[in-house]
């Protein structure tokens, strides 16, 4: 299985909804990241987990909580959040967390914040 | 910190060649190559990791100038299949082991 698999597709929420990402693989890796990437934007990083603990916040806001339960799955819940967080999430996951490891992204999730 | 790719975008023909740079203010220790279609995930094409270092995937090949801070991503006889956005990304030496993405340069290839 060399896939990151990403649920839900889409998500709409309002801004005092709670929801939750979730992504998963199954390729062994140790490190596994979290990127918010607007339109016609590059993926801008948001959170780093290696070997299932936080090791890179880029200080995001703390409507989104991250959280590593175990090596194959991340999740992202979601508060409180403000239109313009209205984006496309990308999981991506790499075998180890260095400079020459190519990172492996899943599908997406498009969320929409009315 | 973010590289900056040029150009922005190219229109190309298929079978024409495009060449796409990428140009770093700091000191590298790797530089990521990613395409992106539509709609769809960024997809990993390849690592450049010392000066100088040159490599290929197919048709697409890239360079790495440690000195210059610069790496190139060549597309030679390009294919439909190559139209997406190629994304750049950086890891600086002497900082947070974290990719920075360039802007992006959208490549369109017409029949």
């Amino acid at each position: 299985d060399t896939e990151v698999t990403q649920t839900p597709k889409h998500l709409v929420m309002g801004m005092t909804n709670k929801k939750s990402l979730k992504c998963e693989q199954h390729m062994g890796h140790r490190a596994m990241y979290w990127y918010k990437q607007k339109a016609k934007k590059p993926p801008e990083l948001m959170f780093v987990y290696s070997y299932e603990k936080l090791s890179i916040n880029e200080s995001v806001p703390s409507r989104f909580s991250p959280e590593c339960p175990n090596s194959s799955l991340l999740n992202l819940h979601l508060h409180a959040l403000q239109p313009e967080d209205s984006a496309l999430y990308l999981c991506a996951s790499s075998p180890g967390y260095s400079f020459y490891n190519e990172q492996f992204f899943g599908p997406g999730t498009r969320l929409t914040v009315l | 910190q973010q590289p900056v790719q040029s150009p922005q975008a190219v229109i190309l023909r298929e079978g024409e060649d495009a060449v796409i740079n990428c140009s770093s203010s700091k000191a590298l220790y790797s530089v990521h190559w990613y395409r992106q279609k539509h709609g769809e995930a960024p997809v990993f094409l390849m690592i450049l990791l010392k000066g100088g270092e040159q490599k290929g995937h197919e048709k697409i090949s890239a360079s790495f100038n440690e000195k210059k801070q610069q790496s190139s991503l060549y597309l030679t006889a390009s294919q439909l299949s190559y139209s997406g956005t190629y994304f750049c990304g950086t890891l600086p030496r002497g900082g947070a082991q974290k990719l920075v993405f360039g802007q992006g340069t959208r490549l369109t290839i017409n029949p």
